[in-house]
């Protein structure tokens, strides 16, 4: 099983600034497999991000992903406000498993 | 647009069955586009995958659950269904149904979820 871990735990920003969070794989992912949700309180997951660069439909260009092979990145380069909340990476594997991080939560600074 | 809709009980006692249903709407089940799944997120942490279904009937499930998971589907409803068995508190969570399109590894279709609690 592929263990995703994101970092770090909690990122604290300002609206305005500039957020890089990292998920790292276990072993090597295919950019294919690899996607970004965004979570915030008593909602579901909403997807930013998969093939680990491209944006699902109505995400802002403010959101961007890259990486491949372990080490995957979502920026998000001018937060606005509505952007303080959980985001989760995922993987599918060759186990046939879907994988998710445990999640970095986007705190207001 | 396809819209998914979780129902079923939400306190469940120790040791009995879980069953959860997801209702489909904006879309059928029977297309074939779409692999049907469920997660679970337990309260305040991250999500973790049960499995899935498609609808002709084939399912993979987490091994960590698969002792006790069954995934059914009836296309007759336009629903499929978790049932989980022998659970304790450690199954206490918001359950979420959830699709992904054929040759895509991505979670795009979401419900609501609904929280479920084990307790005597």
């Amino acid at each position: 099983e592929i263990v995703l871990t994101q970092s770090p735990g909690t990122l604290s920003l300002s609206p305005g600034e500039r957020a890089t969070l990292s998920c790292r794989a276990s072993q090597s992912v295919s950019s294919s497999y690899l996607a970004w949700y965004q979570q915030k309180p008593g909602q579901a997951p909403r997807l930013l991000i998969y093939g680990a660069s491209s944006r699902a439909t109505g995400i802002p260009d403010r959101f961007s992903g890259s990486g491949s092979g372990t080490d995957f990145t979502l920026t998000i380069s001018r937060l606005e406000p509505e952007d303080f909340a959980v985001y989760y990476c995922q993987q599918y594997g060759s186990s046939l498993m879907y994988t998710f991080g445990q999640g970095t939560k986007l705190e207001i600074k | 647009q396809v819209q998914l809709q979780e129902s079923g009980p939400g306190l469940v006692k120790p040791s009995q069955t879980l069953s959860l249903t997801c209702t489909v709407s904006g879309g059928s089940i029977s297309s074939g586009g779409y692999y049907w799944s469920w997660i679970r997120q337990h309260p305040g942490k991250g999500l973790e995958w049960i499995g899935y279904i498609y609808y002709s009937g084939s399912t993979y499930y987490n091994p960590s659950l698969k002792s006790r998971v069954t995934i059914s589907v009836d296309t007759s409803k336009n629903q499929f269904s978790l049932k989980l068995s022998s659970v304790t508190a450690a199954d206490t969570a918001v359950y979420y149904c959830a699709g992904y399109a054929r040759r895509n590894w991505y979670f795009d279709l979401w419900g609501r979820g609904t929280l479920v609690t084990v307790s005597s």
